[in-house]
């Protein structure tokens, strides 16, 4: 069955930056792209950007261009995000979803970022 | 941004009676390929969210089919025939037709 696993919970201070990994398994991951939303507190959904694991493209929220970035490791199936220049705000669940269609999520992963 | 309003926000239900929730969207959903990307999700508490309608209409597998989702154009809806203990949650209607891609509110469902 198609899983997609994430990294565990980091805490970051104010300037930092923070990557976030997103396994994938049960399905050809070049086959799908892998899209990043994040949930701060207390909050809604918020889409952030996406990559197709085949070619390595990207676009993303023009919120945060800039300081996002996308990338992937084929050979493990693997897509990650990294995000610069945290601050408070940035303190949030994020999540990956497989394909535009978000038909499946990944568990989620809590980024603090606190003095 | 395509801004998506869902109604209510807050939606008290009786067990075993149904529900709807709304979802409209300031542009068209209607994509240049004809299809119309409008995804309905139900965060429950704790948990990351889950499809359960993708395309308007189409429910996921596994989703019991009290779920339905109909609409078309800018105007949306979920409903829930007969509401079960399971449903309470978070939903969210998504379009997946313009960039970026915006999300609703949400909706809380609660059991009264």
């Amino acid at each position: 069955q198609v899983q997609l696993v994430q990294s565990g919970a980091e805490v970051k201070k104010p300037g930092a930056s923070v990557k976030v990994s997103c396994k994938a398994s049960g399905y050809t991951f070049t086959d799908y792209s892998i899209q990043w939303v994040r949930q701060a507190p207390g909050q809604g959904l918020e889409w952030m950007g996406g990559i197709n694991p085949n070619t390595g493209g990207t676009n993303s929220a023009q919120k945060f261009q800039g300081r996002v970035t996308m990338t992937r490791d084929t050979s493990i199936s693997t897509a990650y995000l990294e995000l610069t220049g945290l601050t408070s705000d940035d303190t949030a669940v994020y999540y990956c979803a497989r394909t535009g269609l978000f038909d499946n999520w990944g568990q989620g992963s809590l980024v603090t970022v606190s003095s | 941004d395509v801004v998506m309003t869902q109604s209510p926000l807050s939606l008290p239900v009786t067990l075993g009676q149904p529900a709807s929730i709304s979802c409209r969207s300031s542009q068209s959903l209607v994509h240049s390929d004809g299809n119309t990307y409008l995804n309905w999700f139900l965060q429950r508490p704790g948990q990351s969210p889950r499809r359960l309608i993708y395309k308007v209409s189409n429910r996921d597998s596994g989703v019991p089919d009290r779920f339905s989702g109909s609409g078309s154009g800018t105007d949306f809806t979920l409903k829930i025939s007969r509401v079960e203990a399971e449903d309470v949650g978070v939903y969210y209607c998504m379009q997946g037709t313009h960039w970026p891609r915006t999300f609703g509110q949400g909706t809380k469902v609660e059991i009264k």
